[in-house]
């Protein structure tokens, strides 16, 4: 399969602060950038999607000037959390897309907030 | 909202098959069967997919019934290795743009 690598693997920040998450496809274009969270105990929800070069497309629920996303290249797209409060502990995960290819995982980002 | 339904929870004995069934009975022509599995803090990994042939790699089996409303997943010898949850999904093959929707999935334990 397709090489996909997210880092940091774990961070833990202070509430107010932001942090920045990284997903690169290391041996294909990724045109599509797909981010999921995933709370304790619960699946994965898709949060947006973004194609290169274009504005992100957010889920209902999800605050696009919380959760900064940039594609600005098809072998890396950033998930920057903004302003982060205990209720966004979580595990995000990135999924990039080829064109005409599957979509591949990120090995997930568990951030703590305190 | 997933268009599957899995059992929440199976145990199987390490060495043994694990047949892991999965009910989508809406499931459009063009929709394939996808499986992923994931380990605890680890993102969803693909195991297989199909469209209405059986199909089988290194890791499992997948079986369709003929109606292409079920498939059974089948982990030939299980090991502790495998205990996760395993996620059933349909959607569009290669299509661009299109994300993954999970639904619970079955949580597997593979025992000694």
């Amino acid at each position: 399969g397709a090489v996909v690598s997210q880092h940091p693997s774990w961070v833990i920040c202070k509430s107010g602060t932001s942090v920045k998450i990284e997903c690169r496809s290391l041996d294909f274009q990724a045109t599509t950038m797909f981010w999921y969270r995933q709370f304790p105990k619960q699946s994965l929800m898709l949060m947006a999607t973004s194609n290169e070069g274009s504005k992100a497309t957010y889920e209902q629920g999800v605050e696009k000037d919380k959760f900064l996303i940039n594609h600005a290249s098809l072998t890396l797209s950033t998930l920057t959390v903004t302003s982060a409060h205990p209720e966004d502990s979580s595990f995000y995960i990135c999924s990039p897309q080829g064109q005409n290819t599957e979509a591949f995982f990120g090995q997930g980002t568990r951030l703590t907030v305190v | 909202d997933a268009k599957t339904t899995q059992p929440t929870s199976m145990d199987c004995a390490e060495g043994r098959a694990a047949n892991l069934p999965c009910n989508h009975s809406t499931i459009s022509g063009n929709e394939y069967v996808y499986w992923y599995r994931q380990i605890h803090s680890q993102g969803p990994q693909y195991i297989i997919h199909g469209l209405k042939n059986n199909e089988t790699n290194e890791m499992a089996s997948l079986i369709i019934t003929e109606d292409r409303k079920s498939s059974t997943l089948i982990l030939p010898h299980a090991t502790l290795r495998d205990t996760a949850v395993y996620y059933c999904i349909v959607r569009p093959g290669v299509h661009y743009g299109q994300n993954f929707v999970f639904g619970p999935g079955t949580r597997l334990s593979v025992l000694p």
